[in-house]
């Protein structure tokens, strides 16, 4: 079955640590994109890719890098200039690329719990 | 003030019940709306997208205001499974604007 796959599901860090999050689908899918999720809140977006070899920040990108080296993944590390990285992140891939409202829908993956010790 | 605007709730309600929310959204450039559903602590899944004719599913209507710049979803006959965060969703031309609004809770009780 087509999908996303995110892991770690939970991950636990020390401060001062760079994490990376996997995210791998095989919907062939264009764009991907991955958000943060804080209790009670909604979603915010860190980073998304439109296109191999190519990507965006999005409103949080500060303390988050990411890569997209291949269509299936779009890996984001974490790292330690990342103040408050303690969230739920979610990974999500639509068709991207056109107009139609089906375009943008988006596919999530089961997301991943970062805490920092 | 946020691109995309909910009622957080929590919206209490027996089952049964018909149950509506509203979704604002602050940018007339919007071109696309869908409502998404997230159950506590998993992914959100599309509910269903939102067409300016309105459209229902099932149980669940969604209708689209163009004029005031809202959508609503309404919930009919609520069952107890119903019970989640609902999501509303704004896109705009490019891929970088996919807004979410914070979530309405709602709460289905026996």
């Amino acid at each position: 079955d087509g999908g996303i796959t995110q892991s770690p599901k939970y991950l636990f860090r020390k401060e001062g640590q760079n994490v990376t999050l996997s995210c791998e689908q095989n919907l062939n899918h264009d764009a991907m994109y991955w958000y943060r999720q804080d209790p009670g809140q909604g979603l915010r977006l860190i980073y998304y890719s439109q296109i191999v070899n190519d990507f965006q920040k999005g409103d949080i990108a500060e303390g988050y890098s990411v890569s997209r080296e291949k269509k299936e993944s779009f890996p984001l590390t974490v790292t330690s200039a990342q103040k408050n990285p303690t969230a739920f992140y979610l990974c999500a891939s639509s068709i991207g690329q056109g107009i139609s409202a089906g375009a943008n829908v988006l596919t999530f993956g089961a997301g991943s719990r970062l805490t920092v010790l | 003030r946020k691109e995309v605007e909910q009622d957080p709730g929590p919206f209490n309600v027996p089952e049964g019940a018909t149950v509506a929310f509203n979704c604002t959204y602050s940018n007339s450039a919007s071109q696309s709306f869908f409502w998404y559903r997230q159950d506590c602590r998993k992914e959100p899944k599309l509910l269903m997208s939102v067409y300016s004719s309105g459209n229902e599913d099932g149980r669940f209507t969604a209708q689209l205001n163009r004029a005031s710049q809202y959508i609503s979803l309404l919930i009919r006959d609520s069952k107890l499974s119903d019970s989640a965060t609902y999501l509303c969703v704004a896109t705009y031309s490019s891929a970088s604007k996919i807004i979410f609004g914070s979530g309405t809770r709602l709460s289905i009780r026996p």
